[in-house]
């Protein structure tokens, strides 16, 4: 069965301060995806990012970077110059290759990351 | 760009009355799933839909729950007796193809269960 552990249950931090949020999966499949999702205390889900098995290849986008670890299966988020906007709970998913037409989401429990001014 | 929409926002019912949670997916997209977040709790997987029929559901996707997309457009969760415990956003998601990029949360449907 497949697993998604954020051990950051919270994580408050100052302004322009640079902040990871760890992600810890386990899936038996070799072939998988895994997301971040933020969501802001409005209550949506807003894609972040998915990346596939395959793609070990480090990912920045603006102030957000993911450096993904087969070897230690691990996804984790890196927030750089964080902001007030970026308040919010982050959510690392898991989806495996179970054939047909799943796209079943397994998701850890939220990192709440507060950005204080 | 593209929109899942849900309606209601909000809904609040008294326990034991039925409920319809409606989402309108994106025009071209197949798969179809409902998911659930209990109030400061991790989302979780209901039930998925493909094919006009339901794919693989989880074990809270009980008896009372049923899907179905009755005119080919809307997607929609029913739940026949409510119980306080069904208190959650309801979140639909759709995705035109399994694996890429194409796959959107809609913005949810907060159930008030009294």
């Amino acid at each position: 069965a497949q697993k998604v552990t954020q051990a950051q249950t919270e994580i408050s931090v100052v302004e322009k301060e640079d902040v990871t949020l760890d992600c810890v999966y386990e899936t038996r499949d070799t072939t998988y995806y895994l997301f971040w999702y933020k969501q802001p205390p409005s209550g949506e889900l807003v894609f972040l990012i998915r990346r596939n098995s395959f793609d070990e290849q480090n990912e920045i986008s603006g102030r957000y970077s993911w450096n993904f670890q087969k070897s230690t299966s691990s996804f984790n988020f890196t927030i750089t110059a964080s902001q007030v906007v970026d308040s919010a709970v982050y959510f690392c998913a898991l989806s495996e290759n179970s054939g047909g037409s799943n796209y079943k989401l397994t998701f850890g429990k939220g990192t709440l990351l507060t950005v204080n001014p | 760009e593209p929109e899942v929409t849900q309606t209601p926002s909000h809904q609040v019912t008294q326990m034991g009355q039925e409920v319809i949670l409606r989402c309108v997916p994106i025009s071209n997209h197949l798969y179809f799933y409902w998911y659930r977040q209990i109030l400061g709790q991790k989302v979780e997987f209901l039930v998925s839909f493909y094919n006009n029929e339901i794919s693989e559901k989880s074990e809270i996707f009980d008896d009372q729950f049923s899907v179905e997309r009755p005119d080919g457009s809307n997607f929609t969760l029913k739940i026949r007796s409510t119980k306080l415990e069904d208190s959650a956003m309801y979140f639909c998601f759709t995705a035109r193809e399994r694996g890429t990029d194409t796959q959107y949360f809609g913005p949810g449907t907060r159930l008030t269960v009294l």
